[in-house]
């Protein structure tokens, strides 16, 4: 089983401000012969179901503000909130869909300071 | 619009069963694959089971294999979940979540609102 990890478990902001949240891959989720990372974010506001804001590592959903970003590739992956607003306030997973069991890593909940 | 509708959670007794279901609308639902994601009160983002979009291959957590069984009938747009010998740790919020392909390999780009099942004595 792919084990995904991510760092920090929180973290606070200010407003305006820039938010990283990693994601480690206990192996890589690079699909050579397309070279696709198959990594997703997921941003869950508090009573709500998860919304998708990034796949294939990289690639920003429909409707996603350009503030949020996504990097990485092979087994370390970096979530990226340039300017936080205070609407972001969210627990953010990654999640690897390379192999089943498809994984989640543990959430990264993003809160103002 | 894509939409997608749980029912189905219930609060049983532990070794019980329960069948979820979810609707889907909006969109081609024989095209894509359909999973079920679960979370335990304040906890994270658990993956419980999904199959292609034939009905043709399935694959479940270790947690829940041997007990919890997916289906879909691509005729009523339906996905199901099939849960026997329920335990307590089964508590969770379950969603129904939409793949982008028709296979394991694809992200979820739509996911319902949840159906609470509690196993509880």
């Amino acid at each position: 089983d792919i084990v995904m990890t991510q760092s920090p478990d929180s973290l606070a902001v200010s407003l305006g401000e820039r938010a990283t949240i990693n994601c480690k891959s206990s192996q890589s989720v690079l699909h050579s012969p397309n070279n696709k990372n198959y990594l997703a974010w997921y941003q869950q506001k508090p009573r709500q179901p998860p919304t998708v804001l990034i796949y294939w590592a990289s690639t920003r959903e429909s409707g996603v503000p350009d503030r949020f970003s996504g990097s990485g590739s092979g087994t370390d992956f970096t979530l990226t909130i340039s300017s936080l607003q205070a609407e972001d306030v969210a627990v953010y997973y990654c999640q690897q869909y390379y192999s089943t069991p498809l994984t989640f890593g543990g959430g990264t909940k993003v809160e103002i300071k | 619009e894509v939409q997608l509708l749980e029912s189905g959670g219930d609060s049983v007794q532990p070794g019980g069963s329960l069948r979820l279901s979810c609707a889907g609308s909006g969109f081609t639902f024989s095209s894509y694959a359909m999973s079920w994601v679960r979370q335990a009160p304040g906890k994270g983002l658990e993956w419980v089971s999904l199959i292609r979009s034939s009905g043709g291959s399935t694959y479940y957590a270790d947690s829940v294999k041997g007990r919890f069984t997916i289906s879909r009938d691509n005729s009523k747009n339906t996905l199901f979940l099939q849960m026997n010998s329920l335990r307590v740790e089964d508590t969770a919020v379950y969603y129904c979540a939409k793949a982008t392909g028709s296979d394991y390999d694809a992200s979820f780009d739509y996911w319902g609102q949840g159906t609470l099942v509690t196993v509880s004595s």
